[in-house]
């Protein structure tokens, strides 16, 4: 089955504490993007790479780090958590040749930070 | 600041009845505008799409309209069903050489009555 899996699905953890979210998809999708989810804010990009070695950031970038050293994985790292980085966070995926818009995402990963 | 501004921010509509949920945006340079529909606990997952060069876009119960000059664009829903409550979100993409983003509008809430 195509997806995009999301580890783990929830998390709560303290200020300060480094964690990594993982994603992964078998889609072999160029593309690959992280968002996160605030009520009244739709979904904001983080940051995205075209291709393996290839990233970029988004619109609100501070406080989050990215790696893509395989394509099929593209890990969200919070070095130092701090509570306005409480969220929903999604993971999402498209083939670079495919429509700008049709992107698949992942079940998310709700995130809490005390 | 939004890019897509989206409304309104909830809705409830009596199951066979019609939603409208409306988007504005300013970037003219916007060439893609889908709709994405997430239902609790779940990723969005892309429910339409349209290109400015059509105002209108029909799949099924689901229809886009779209008006250039005045930058805006509706998703209606004919003939809502409760199996329609969900999160809406529209978002627009623009031809980039290199990255590509999906800006987001805030979300509807939509709920449909039986």
């Amino acid at each position: 089955e195509a997806q995009v899996t999301q580890n783990p699905r929830y998390l709560i953890t303290v200020t300060g504490k480094k964690l990594t979210v993982t994603c992964s998809q078998n889609m072999n999708h160029e593309y690959m993007s992280w968002y996160r989810q605030d009520p009244g804010l739709g979904l904001r990009q983080i940051y995205y790479s075209m291709n393996v070695e290839v990233t970029d950031k988004g619109d609100v970038p501070e406080g989050y780090k990215v790696s893509r050293k395989e394509k099929r994985n593209f890990p969200l790292i919070l070095e130092s958590p701090s509570p306005n980085q409480t969220s929903l966070y999604f993971c999402a995926s498209r083939n670079w040749g495919g429509y700008k818009g049709e992107q698949f995402f992942g079940p998310g990963t709700r995130l809490t930070v005390l | 600041q939004q890019q897509v501004k989206q409304s309104p921010q909830s809705l409830i509509v009596q199951k066979g009845g019609i939603s409208i949920i409306n988007c504005a945006y300013e970037n003219t340079a916007f060439d893609y505008f889908p709709w994405y529909q997430q239902f609790p606990g779940k990723g969005p997952a892309l429910l339409i799409a349209i290109r400015p060069d059509v105002s209108e876009k029909k799949e099924g119960r689901f229809t886009i309209s779209f008006n250039k000059s005045a930058k805006q664009f509706s998703l209606h829903i004919m003939d809502s069903q409760p199996g329609d409550s969900a999160t809406y979100f529209c978002a627009a993409s623009k031809q980039e050489t290199s990255g590509s983003r999906l800006t987001f509008g805030e979300g509807t809430q939509l709920t449909v009555n039986p």
